[in-house]
């Protein structure tokens, strides 16, 4: 049901650049509606991560990094370690389903 | 140190009913609209419903309309999500989730979230 996709899993070895896609429509990141990314570390709640396509909440480090362009949006993560294992989630709203949506989800593993 | 922590989930029947609650520390809940998110085991985040800060205005996911019931007391700093005739497609960890505007509102983020409480229905 999801209307952001990403993929279902992307990996790297530790240092290494990764990043997450998450692709909508005119409904929703088209029709300009902010991007948030959110990481949900194995057994717990999901945890803001960016905010309005490229901000950091505070005491989010700067390995972290968002874009958005058109329908689409991009989650890097720079200088990977171990702890960066996790699934993440981009969202937005939709003004088609008039609610927040969610991306499908993304693993991201640590050779 | 901001808080929310969820209760009221366990093990219920197809067809009974449930309340979950959420209840808000370290911040004045009556200061911010509030969400119910929820997902099921293995699989991704659902958002269910939005309550405005003095309740009066009510949003619902169409996967959940008439039979969830959001609702707010702000005088006891606490969250509420009543669950009508449940199915087995309602099994989930349901998360509270402050909605927090960033630039502008015209997409909010959430910007904290409960633990979650866990709802299983079975037979």
């Amino acid at each position: 049901q999801s209307v952001l996709t990403q993929p279902p899993s992307v990996s790297g070895a530790p240092g290494q650049r990764v990043t997450i896609s998450c692709t909508g429509s005119s409904s929703n990141l088209g029709a300009d509606y902010d991007v948030h990314w959110y990481q949900q570390l194995p057994g717990t709640a999901p945890r803001l991560l960016i905010y309005d396509d490229t901000d950091r909440p505070s005491g989010v480090t700067d390995r972290f990094s968002g874009s958005k362009s058109g329908t689409s949006a991009s989650l890097a993560i720079t200088g990977l370690q171990a702890d960066d294992e996790a699934d993440y989630y981009c969202q937005s709203y939709d003004n088609r389903l008039r609610g927040y949506v969610f991306g499908t989800g993304t693993r991201v593993t640590v050779l | 140190e901001v808080q929310l922590v969820e209760s009221g989930g366990g093990l219920l029947q197809p067809g009974g009913s449930l309340r979950l609650s959420c209840v808000a520390s370290g911040f004045s809940l009556r200061s911010f609209e509030m969400n119910w998110v929820r997902q099921a085991p293995g699989k991704g985040l659902e958002w269910l419903s939005y309550v405005s800060s003095d309740g009066r205005t009510i949003y619902y996911a169409d996967s959940v309309k008439g039979r969830f019931t959001i609702s707010r007391d702000n005088g006891k700093n606490s969250l509420s999500l009543q669950i009508n005739s449940l199915g087995s497609e309602d099994t989930a960890v349901y998360y509270c989730a402050r909605r927090r505007c960033g630039h502008s509102c015209y997409s909010p983020h959430f910007d904290y979230w409960g633990p979650g409480t866990l709802v299983t229905v079975s037979p």
